[in-house]
C-alpha cells in the first residue's frame, strides 16, 4: 500500500449506530487531519494530529470522537449521528515542522457516509 | 472572518486556456495552495505559492499577489482529463489550511 489510505469507502448507518472509520498513512508523516465535505461547501477541517497529539478541534459535535494510535493510524469514531453528518469524510497527512509549518497534504480517497 | 472566493463553476474546450481565480482573506498568510479533485477521488496537490509572482509546471501555471489577496489557475492546452474540480487553499498563521469550496471545470469536446 501507498500513500493514504482509507476503510471503508462506503458506509450506510442508521442513526442508532456505532461505526468507525479507519486511515493509514504510509508516507512517514507526522501530522494526520480528518476533513468533513460536503456538497459545494469548502472542506470543513475537523481535527489535527500533530505528533500523535491532537492539536486542533473545530468545535465538532462530541458524536465525533477521534483517535489516533500511533503517527501512522488514525480513527475516527461516530456514534448517533444525524442525517445532516452525511458526507464524504477525507483523511490527510503532511510533514509538520516544529517549528509550526507544514508542507503540502495527501489525502485519502475518502468514505461516503450516509445517515439513514 | 476567514474567507476564500473562488467561481462555482466554469466551461472550456479541449485545446484552449482556462485561467480559474481566487481571492482570499485570512488572518495571516504562509501559502496558497491549489489541488485537483477528480469526482469520486482524493484532492491531489498541484501547486503552492509563498512568494510573489508566476510558478509554472507543464501545462500548470499558478500566480500569486500577495497585496491584492488573489491568485489563479493557469490551465493550457485542456483535455478531457482536467475535467475536475480545483480547490484553492490558504495556509493562515496557525499553519492551518482554509479552504475554498472549490470551483467545478468542465471541459467540451
Amino acid at each position: 500500500e501507498t500513500g493514504v489510505t482509507q476503510t471503508p469507502r462506503h458506509l450506510v448507518m442508521g442513526m442508532t449506530n456505532k461505526k468507525s472509520l479507519k486511515c493509514e498513512q504510509h508516507l512517514g508523516h507526522n501530522a494526520m487531519y480528518w476533513y468533513k465535505q460536503s456538497a459545494k461547501k469548502p472542506l470543513e477541517l475537523m481535527f489535527v494530529y500533530n505528533f500523535k497529539e491532537q492539536t486542533e478541534n473545530n468545535s465538532v459535535p462530541s458524536r465525533f470522537s477521534p483517535e489516533c494510535p500511533n503517527s501512522s493510524h488514525l480513527f475516527l469514531h461516530l456514534h448517533t449521528l444525524q442525517p445532516e453528518d452525511s458526507a464524504l469524510y477525507l483523511c490527510a497527512s503532511s510533514q509538520a515542522e516544529s517549528s509550526g509549518g507544514a508542507d503540502e497534504q495527501f489525502f485519502g480517497p475518502g468514505t461516503r457516509l450516509t445517515v439513514l | 472572518g476567514q474567507n476564500i472566493d473562488q467561481p462555482t463553476e466554469m466551461t472550456a474546450t479541449e485545446g484552449a486556456i482556462v485561467q480559474i481565480n481566487c481571492t482570499y482573506q485570512t488572518s495571516g498568510f504562509n501559502g496558497l495552495f491549489w489541488y485537483q479533485q477528480h469526482a469520486g477521488e482524493a484532492p491531489t496537490f498541484l501547486s503552492y505559492n509563498v512568494l510573489d509572482g508566476l510558478e509554472e509546471k507543464g501545462r500548470f501555471s499558478s500566480f500569486l499577489s500577495r497585496s491584492k489577496g488573489y491568485s489563479y489557475l493557469l490551465l493550457k492546452e485542456l483535455q478531457m482529463k482536467d475535467s475536475a474540480s480545483y480547490l484553492c487553499a490558504v495556509m493562515d498563521s496557525n499553519y492551518q489550511l482554509i479552504w475554498g469550496a472549490g470551483t467545478k471545470l468542465i471541459i467540451k469536446p
